[in-house]
C-alpha cells in the first residue's frame, strides 16, 4: 500500500531533550516536506527536500534540523525541544511539487 | 502574516445541497492551488487542484473556481453528503517548492 509513515505518532518529552519524528514513503517520491499545524495557525511548512541531499527551509524552520540521505527517508530532528514546539506534526511527500502531497497520519509532540 | 486565509472555521449544510468554501490569498505569484480535505486523527488528503492558468477545474461533484484578479479561490461540492463531513484547507504554491495552506474550514453536512 503506497503510504507515508511517521513515527510516533504520540510523543511526550520535556525541555531540551533531543529527538527525532521518522518519516518515511514507499512511492519514490522526489519532493519530501514537513508542516506542523496550530489553532487558528494552518500547517505552515518547516523544511522542504527536493531530492537527496537538497533540503531547504520552509516558512518556520527555526528549531528543527532535516535530513535527506535516502530518497524514502526525511527524519525531523528537534535539537533541544522547547514548549512553544508543542505542535501536530506532518510529513508530505510527492513526486514533484506539480503533483499533490500525500501526508503521513501525523505526529502529536507535547514538550513540557 | 496568513498569506492563505480561510475565514469561515465552520459551514453546516444539508445533505443533498451545495457547499461553498472559500479562501483568499494576498501573494499574486502564487501559481498552483488545491483543496485538502481532513478527517480527525489522520492527515490531509488531496480532494482538487488548479493552475493559476485556469478558472475552473471539475472532478465529479468537487469544482474549483479561481479568481486571480479577486485573489479568491472557492471549492463547490454538489451534491453534499454525509461523508463530506470533514475539515477543509485550500493551498497555494509558491516559487515552485513552497506551499502555504489555510487555517481550515470545518464542513458538517447534515443528514
Amino acid at each position: 500500500e503506497a503510504q507515508v509513515t511517521q513515527n510516533p505518532r504520540y510523543l511526550i518529552t520535556v525541555t531540551g531533550k533531543k529527538l527525532t519524528v521518522t518519516c518515511s514513503q514507499n512511492m519514490n517520491h522526489e519532493y519530501m516536506s514537513w508542516y506542523r499545524q496550530d489553532p487558528g495557525l494552518g500547517l505552515r511548512q518547516i523544511y522542504y527536500s527536493m531530492n537527496v541531499e537538497v533540503t531547504d527551509k520552509g516558512d518556520v524552520p527555526e528549531g528543527y534540523k532535516v535530513s535527506r540521505k535516502e530518497k524514502r527517508n526525511f527524519p525531523l530532528i528537534l535539537e533541544s525541544p522547547s514548549p512553544n514546539q508543542t505542535s501536530l506534526y506532518f510529513c508530505a511527500s510527492s513526486f514533484g511539487t506539480n503533483s499533490p502531497l500525500h501526508f503521513g497520519n501525523g505526529t502529536r509532540l507535547t514538550v513540557t | 502574516d496568513q498569506q492563505v486565509k480561510q475565514n469561515s472555521p465552520s459551514l453546516s449544510v444539508q445533505e443533498g445541497r451545495i457547499s461553498i468554501l472559500n479562501c483568499d490569498y494576498t501573494n499574486s505569484m502564487f501559481d498552483y492551488f488545491l483543496w485538502y480535505k481532513k478527517y480527525p486523527a489522520e492527515g490531509p488528503t488531496f480532494l482538487i487542484s488548479i493552475s493559476s492558468i485556469k478558472d475552473k477545474n471539475e472532478d465529479g461533484r468537487f469544482t474549483v473556481f479561481l479568481n486571480k484578479s479577486a485573489k479568491h479561490l472557492s471549492l463547490h461540492i454538489v451534491p453534499s453528503q454525509p461523508g463530506d463531513s470533514a475539515v477543509y484547507f485550500c493551498a497555494a504554491r509558491w516559487r515552485g517548492n513552497q506551499f502555504y495552506f489555510g487555517t481550515g474550514t470545518s464542513l458538517t453536512v447534515i443528514p
